[in-house]
This record gives structure tokens, C-alpha cells and sequence, in this order.
């Protein structure tokens, strides 16, 4: 079964400064994995999708790695935003059922 | 790109009600859509995949015949709430999977039952 751990809970920056989110999964077969963003009562943002074959992928100031042999992903955002302030998801797509299985998110708070 | 809607946005109603929560894919047919339960500060707990034409396939532990899925057209799934109970009461999203072929997963904005 597959299980979704993202470090820290938490994060407060001060604008402009680079950031790293942890997103670790103990399934390696994986199919795809997806990062998402969720303001308060919202819904989820699609960010970035790495599927299995790739390493990385880039949209603007996000970067989104994938190791699948350690089990870990990493966001990076640079010069972050208050506007970024958000829970960010990770999630993990494979099993055989082919389903998205999701970390708790990272709480995200950018001060200006 | 792929948009997915939900309605109502937010829904308060009696214990014993039934609610209805439609999702619908407003510019791609969706021949396979998720519903999703969310509780505070917790992550998404997938209850079921709606498939187009056939029976839902449920999640361990998700009751069938509490939470009734339909999915009758390639643009819309609905999920029914019958007898609905406080505990009932939660965050639930719908999410359908884009055409580009990647498998992207893409959500709706989520509906907020609160059962009184």
C-alpha cells in the first residue's frame, strides 16, 4: 500500500526567499507524481506532473525533481511570494488500480 | 485546458436529507472521474471511481449505499449523500483525468457539506 509523507507540516519564509518541500513515498511504482496547490475551501491546483521516466520539470519559479529510486520528490520555489501562501499536496499515482494517493501537504505561508 | 466544475460550492442541510453533488468536465469528456473526501488538515481520501456507463468501483470501507455515484454522460458524475449524518459532514472534490494523454489528474473546487 502505498504512503505519501510530505515534510515539514509547515513552512514560514520571508518573501523572496528560495524554498524546498519534501514529498516521500514508500512505492517506487509509481506511474506518475503530481503537485498541487490548495488555498483555504478550495480546490486542488495541478502545478507540475513528472511522470516516471522523467527527472524534473519546470513551470516558471516552480521546480519539481523526482528520484524514484529513494522514493522522494522535491518542490523548489524561488524567490517566493506571499501570493504563494497555499498548502501544497504532492501526490502519487500507480497501484493496481492506477489511483492518486496524497500526503497530508505542507502549509506554506509567505511574509511579506 | 481541463476544467472541472462542481455544484453547489457549499450545501447545509437536516440530519436524514439526501444531497446531490454534480461534477461536471466543462471542456472534455471524462470517461473516468474521482470523488474525494477531505477532513480538516487532513490529506485526500479517494471514495470511489465513477466510471461512464457502468457501476462505480468503491475504496475499502466507503458504503455503497451511503454514498451513490452515477455517471451517466462523459461530462457529468454525480454523488449522492443519502440520510445524510453529521459526520457526513466534510469536504468533498471531484477530479476527472485531462486528454493529453499524460494522465494529469484535474479538480473541481470542492462542495461543503455541513450536516446539522
Amino acid at each position: 500500500k502505498q504512503e505519501v509523507t510530505q515534510i515539514p507540516a509547515a513552512l514560514s519564509v520571508p518573501e523572496g526567499e528560495n524554498l524546498v518541500l519534501n514529498c516521500s513515498f514508500t512505492d517506487s511504482a509509481i506511474y506518475n507524481l503530481q503537485w498541487f496547490r490548495q488555498d483555504p475551501g478550495k480546490g486542488l491546483t495541478s502545478l507540475l506532473l513528472i511522470q516516471s521516466s522523467q527527472r524534473e520539470q519546470t513551470s516558471g519559479r516552480l521546480n519539481a525533481s523526482l528520484d524514484k529510486s529513494s522514493g522522494r520528490s522535491t518542490l523548489y520555489i524561488a524567490a517566493s511570494q506571499p501570493g504563494d501562501s497555499a498548502t501544497y499536496l504532492c501526490a502519487g499515482r500507480g497501484g493496481s488500480n492506477y489511483k492518486l494517493t496524497f500526503g497530508k501537504g505542507t502549509l506554506l505561508t509567505v511574509n511579506p | 485546458g481541463a476544467v472541472v466544475s462542481q455544484h453547489p460550492s457549499r450545501v447545509i442541510c437536516k440530519s436524514g436529507t439526501s444531497v446531490k453533488i454534480e461534477c461536471r468536465s466543462l471542456d472534455f469528456q471524462a470517461t473516468t472521474m474521482f470523488w474525494y473526501r477531505q477532513f480538516p488538515k487532513k490529506s485526500l481520501m479517494l471514495m470511489a471511481t465513477s466510471n461512464e456507463g457502468s457501476k462505480a468501483t468503491y475504496e475499502q470501507g466507503v458504503e455503497k449505499d451511503k454514498f451513490l455515484i452515477n455517471h451517466a454522460s462523459l461530462t457529468l458524475s454525480t454523488l449522492t449523500v443519502t440520510s445524510a449524518h453529521p459526520e457526513d459532514s466534510s469536504f468533498y472534490i471531484c477530479s476527472a483525468d485531462g486528454t493529453s494523454g499524460n494522465d494529469e489528474q484535474f479538480f473541481g473546487p470542492g462542495t461543503r457539506l455541513t450536516v446539522l
